[in-house]
């Protein structure tokens, strides 16, 4: 079975601060991983996906990841929020039948001006 | 953006009343699937579809059907709405299903509150 932790409900940082959102996997399998984003009242928007091609990925507006399997981490982090930041932000993994995601209970990043 | 239109994007109903979500798609996609988001569970599928009249349930299925007669349309139907369907519906497409050489995208949601 595979399921997805992220570590925190909430997270605020002051704009111009790094962010570091948690995510941690538990997987029988070499797991594929995803961070999406979804803006308030808004669809999920596709941040950074870990292929197994490389262990730090990046993303779209500064965001990176990285895969760290003896951790089985995939904390998302970002050198300095902006006030655009703010958002929900979903942790997924997919397995490996059965056509699905599994989705994280997701983050809420706050921005302090 | 992908071309996804979800419809509606906000109903009020009462329980025990049928009640249909559209999702149509532009892009002509193989795949697409219905979520449903609540507090504290992310999102989780419903049901999905891989071409047209072909569908299979996902984590959530009970209490839903779809239904997909062209491979631009996914409907999601609630035959007898109960208070517990009162959540956030999001639609999604993908060309070749969930791998991570591909992506999915999502629409912008349907609010349902059953009343």
């Amino acid at each position: 079975a595979q399921s997805v932790t992220q570590l925190d409900s909430h997270v605020s940082v002051s704009e111009g601060t790094p962010v570091l959102l948690r995510c941690n996997y538990s997987s029988s399998y070499s797991p594929s991983l995803f961070w999406y984003v979804q803006h308030p009242n808004k669809g999920l928007q596709l941040l950074l996906k870990y292929t197994s091609a490389a262990t730090l990925v990046k993303g779209i507006n500064g965001f990176e990841a990285e895969f760290k399997k003896s951790e089985t981490s995939f904390h998302l982090t970002k050198p300095s929020a902006h006030m655009s930041d703010a958002a929900e932000y979903f942790c997924v993994v997919i397995l490996p039948y059965g056509q699905n995601f599994v989705f994280g209970p997701g983050t809420r990043l706050s921005v302090l001006p | 953006d992908a071309g996804i239109t979800q419809s509606p994007r906000h109903k009020v109903t009462e329980t025990g009343t049928p009640v249909t979500l559209r999702c149509h798609q532009t892009e002509n996609h193989r795949y697409m699937y219905w979520y449903r988001q609540d507090p504290g569970h992310g999102l989780r599928l419903i049901h999905y579809s891989y071409g047209v009249k072909d569908t299979d349930k996902g984590e959530v299925s009970d209490g839903y059907s779809v239904s997909r007669s062209k491979t631009e349309d996914f409907l999601l139907t609630l035959e007898s709405a109960t208070s517990s369907q009162t959540s956030v519906y999001f639609c999604a497409i993908s060309e070749s299903g969930v791998t991570s050489r591909n992506t999915i995208y999502f629409g912008e949601g349907s609010w349902l509150t059953v009343v």
